[in-house]
C-alpha cells in the first residue's frame, strides 16, 4: 500500500496546454509539499501546505497553482505550459513534529513539454 | 539564507573501498540534517538523520557544527550502494517549518 502516490507517472504535452498532477498520501500527515527536480537533478521546493493552508510558496510562476481539497491531497495545476517546465515533480508529506520530520516522497511525475 | 552544498556531482569507488560523500551547510539556526537516497527506479527515501545518530546500511554521518559539515561515510562500499544521494537541511523555524533545502546531489557508483 503506497504511502504517497502521484498520478500520472509520465506526462507529455504540448506548449500552451494546461495540465494537472495529483497527489495523495495515506500516512495521516498534516503537511504536503511539491518539489521540482530539474535536468541536473537539483531538487527545489515549490509549495507546502499544512492542513489545507498554504505555508510555503517559493518563487514559482503564477502559472503553477496548488490546490489542497483536504489534508490528504495536494494537486498541482499548471497553466500555459512552457518548455522550461519540463522536469520531474515530486510530491511529499511529513508531520510537523520536531525530530520526526522525515519526508515521504511520491515516485515522481516526469513532465515533458514539447 | 540556508544553503546546502555537495561539492561532488559524481563519485566512483570500487567495492570494499571506503566512501565519503561530502556535505556542507549554512544556516543561522540550529540545523536538522538528513541524507536522502534515490536508488535506480525507486522513490527518494530517507537514509538517516543527524538527530538519531544511527547507522543505516553501514552508513554514518556526524554533524560537525564547527566545520558546518554533515559528511556521509561508509567503511566498505557495496555495489547496491550505487544511487543518488542528497544531503538536506530542514528548516525548523517560522513559517518555513518543514521546508527541506537539498544539496545538488551526488551520484555514487560502486564498481565490482
Amino acid at each position: 500500500d503506497t504511502a504517497v502516490s502521484q498520478t500520472p507517472k509520465y506526462l507529455v504535452t504540448q506548449m500552451g496546454n494546461d495540465k494537472s498532477i495529483k497527489c495523495e498520501q495515506n500516512l495521516g500527515h498534516d503537511t504536503m509539499y511539491w518539489y521540482k527536480q530539474d535536468s541536473k537533478k537539483f531538487l527545489k521546493i515549490m509549495f507546502s501546505y499544512n492542513n489545507k493552508e498554504l505555508i510555503i510558496n517559493e518563487t514559482v510562476p503564477n502559472r503553477f497553482s496548488p490546490k489542497s481539497p483536504d489534508k490528504a491531497h495536494l494537486n498541482l495545476h499548471i497553466n500555459s505550459l512552457e518548455l522550461g517546465d519540463s522536469a520531474v515533480y515530486f510530491c511529499a508529506s511529513s508531520t510537523r513534529q520536531y525530530g520526526n520530520t522525515e519526508a515521504f516522497f511520491g515516485q515522481g511525475t516526469r513532465l515533458t513539454v514539447v | 539564507a540556508q544553503r546546502v552544498t555537495q561539492p561532488e556531482k559524481l563519485l566512483s569507488v570500487f567495492k570494499g573501498a571506503p566512501v565519503e560523500l561530502k556535505c556542507n551547510y549554512s544556516y543561522s539556526g540550529s540545523p536538522e540534517l538528513f541524507w536522502y537516497v534515490q536508488y535506480s527506479r525507486q522513490r527518494l527515501q530517507l537514509l538517516l538523520r543527524h538527530i538519531s545518530r544511527e547507522s543505516i546500511k553501514g552508513f554514518t554521518a556526524d554533524l560537525n557544527k564547527g566545520e558546518t559539515s554533515f559528511h556521509l561515510k561508509k567503511p566498505f562500499a557495496q555495489e547496491e550502494d550505487s544511487a543518488m544521494y542528497y544531503c538536506a537541511l530542514h528548516n525548523a523555524g517560522g513559517t518555513s517549518y518543514g521546508k527541506l533545502t537539498f544539496g545538488q546531489g551526488t551520484i555514487l557508483t560502486v564498481h565490482p
